[in-house]
């Protein structure tokens, strides 16, 4: 069974500090996605990354995959307070198939950006 | 716009009594899936269609049943709800036709059985 593990949990930064979540997840993938839910909104595609060594840069966020150590990170670089929600990545368990099929979703991280 | 529609948004209903969310997009999408997202516990995949009368299920498939009789549309039915399934249920979807897509999410159902 496919595992997925984020970390932290929730995290509360300054606004213009630099901080990173983690993903870790328990098998062979090489599909990762990222995604932002805001509080009582439905989730918004952040990042797809495919392949080992992938890396993604969006305004203060960066994410990065390395399916040798079954690692995907989300840097935020000099937080503002619009970042704050809750992100989660998931794991397609299928990577065979064109298209993502079995996902499996982190338990989430939630960021809270004080000023 | 290019979006997926849930309905109802909110419910609240009784134990036994059936009950369909139902579930539409307008991108021509040939795949679709249901998550509910319980607290600490993330989003669980319920089912997926990967394309019409192509149906599988996810992680936690136990007291739900679906279809896929239309490419739009994809109805998540509980056919005699319980308690235990009081969550927050999101309808995705996403395309063959470019790889790797990310999935598109709806605004979610939220569903308490008493």
């Amino acid at each position: 069974e496919l595992k997925v593990e984020q970390n932290p949990l929730f995290l509360s930064m300054q606004e213009g500090k630099n901080y990173t979540i983690y993903c870790n997840y328990s098998t062979t993938s090489d599909r990762l996605y990222w995604y932002r839910q805001d509080p009582g909104k439905s989730l918004e595609s952040l990042f797809v990354l495919l392949s080992n060594g992938a890396v993604k840069q969006e305004g203060r966020l960066m994410a990065s995959l390395d399916t040798k150590a079954r690692l995907s990170t989300l840097h935020i670089t000099a937080a503002v307070h619009d970042l704050s929600a809750t992100y989660f990545c998931a794991v397609d368990m299928n990577p065979r198939t064109g298209t993502a099929s079995k996902l499996t979703f982190g338990t989430g991280t939630r960021l809270q950006v004080t000023l | 716009e290019a979006q997926v529609t849930q309905n109802p948004r909110y419910l609240i209903t009784v134990t036994g009594k059936k009950l369909t969310v139902t579930c539409s997009q307008n991108m021509n999408h040939e795949y679709m899936s249901w998550y509910r997202q319980d607290p600490g516990l993330g989003l669980r995949q319920i089912y997926y269609s990967m394309n019409v009368e192509v149906t599988d299920k996810g992680d936690v498939p136990e007291g739900y049943k679906v279809s896929r009789k239309e490419k739009r549309n994809f109805p998540l039915i509980l056919e005699s709800p319980s308690p235990n399934q009081t969550s927050l249920y999101f309808c995705a979807s996403s395309t063959h036709r470019t790889p790797n897509q990310p999935q598109h999410f709806g605004d979610g159902t939220r569903l308490s059985i008493l």
